[in-house]
């Protein structure tokens, strides 16, 4: 089945950048997702990216897959103090017909930390 | 407004006291999911349902049934509560079952003493 990891914490200061990591399991058609939970709030979804893409920019987001390696990132440009949030990658196989029959594989998300 | 609420936000309750949260999309969404989120386990889905009357277990069921019996909601039920189903629950709808169309509701934060 599939499995996601990501390490627990990241610390950065403000105006730097955060560079958030993820490996994934399986290799089939995948599509790869990043996703924000502020604290008390739901999950918003930054962006994702399908497992036949290299790269992917968005603003001050960009996500990089290597495929050989099974390992997604998520660099944050200038990282401010509203970014401090728990980040989850996930993943959701694509079987024939597109669907993913509702379901992400989540990794353990990692608490990003922007100091002033 | 496009959404998926879920009710109640927030239950504290008691160990084999029967429970049932609720969740509703107003999108006419096929599928639908519950995940349950825990520290340092990220979110694991517990149940999901392709349409109504179609449903299937996620990777963590014990514990849980569902239903769906309109396309609109998909409760989830506790029959007997034990103190580690204490969690933040989700529930989560989409069109097709595609990943990045997916909807999430606020969250259920469950907690059985």
């Amino acid at each position: 089945g599939e499995d996601v990891e990501q390490s627990l914490f990241l610390s950065v200061r403000e105006g730097d950048s955060s560079v958030i990591n993820c490996t994934y399991t399986d290799s089939s058609s995948t599509y790869l997702y990043w996703y924000k939970q502020e604290p008390g709030a739901g999950l918003q979804l930054l962006t994702y990216i399908f497992s036949n893409m290299d790269m992917k920019q968005d603003q001050r987001l960009t996500v990089l897959l290597n495929k050989k390696d099974k390992h997604l990132s998520l660099r944050i440009a200038d990282t401010q103090t509203g970014d401090s949030a728990i980040y989850f990658c996930a993943e959701s196989i694509v079987y024939a017909g597109g669907t993913s029959y509702g379901k992400l594989t989540f990794g353990q998300g990692t608490i990003l930390t922007v100091h002033p | 407004e496009a959404q998926v609420t879920q009710n109640p936000r927030y239950l504290i309750t008691v160990t084999g006291k029967k429970l049932t949260v609720t969740c509703s999309q107003n999108m006419n969404h096929e599928y639908m999911s519950w995940y349950r989120q825990d520290p340092g386990l990220g979110l694991r889905q517990i149940y999901y349902s392709m349409n109504v009357e179609v449903t299937d277990k996620g990777d963590v069921p014990e514990g849980y049934k569902v239903s769906r019996k309109e396309k609109r909601n998909f409760p989830l039920i506790l029959e007997s509560p034990s103190p580690n189903q204490t969690s933040l629950y989700f529930c989560a709808s989409s069109f097709s079952g595609k990943g990045n169309e997916q909807f999430f509701g606020p969250g259920t934060r469950l907690t059985v003493l």
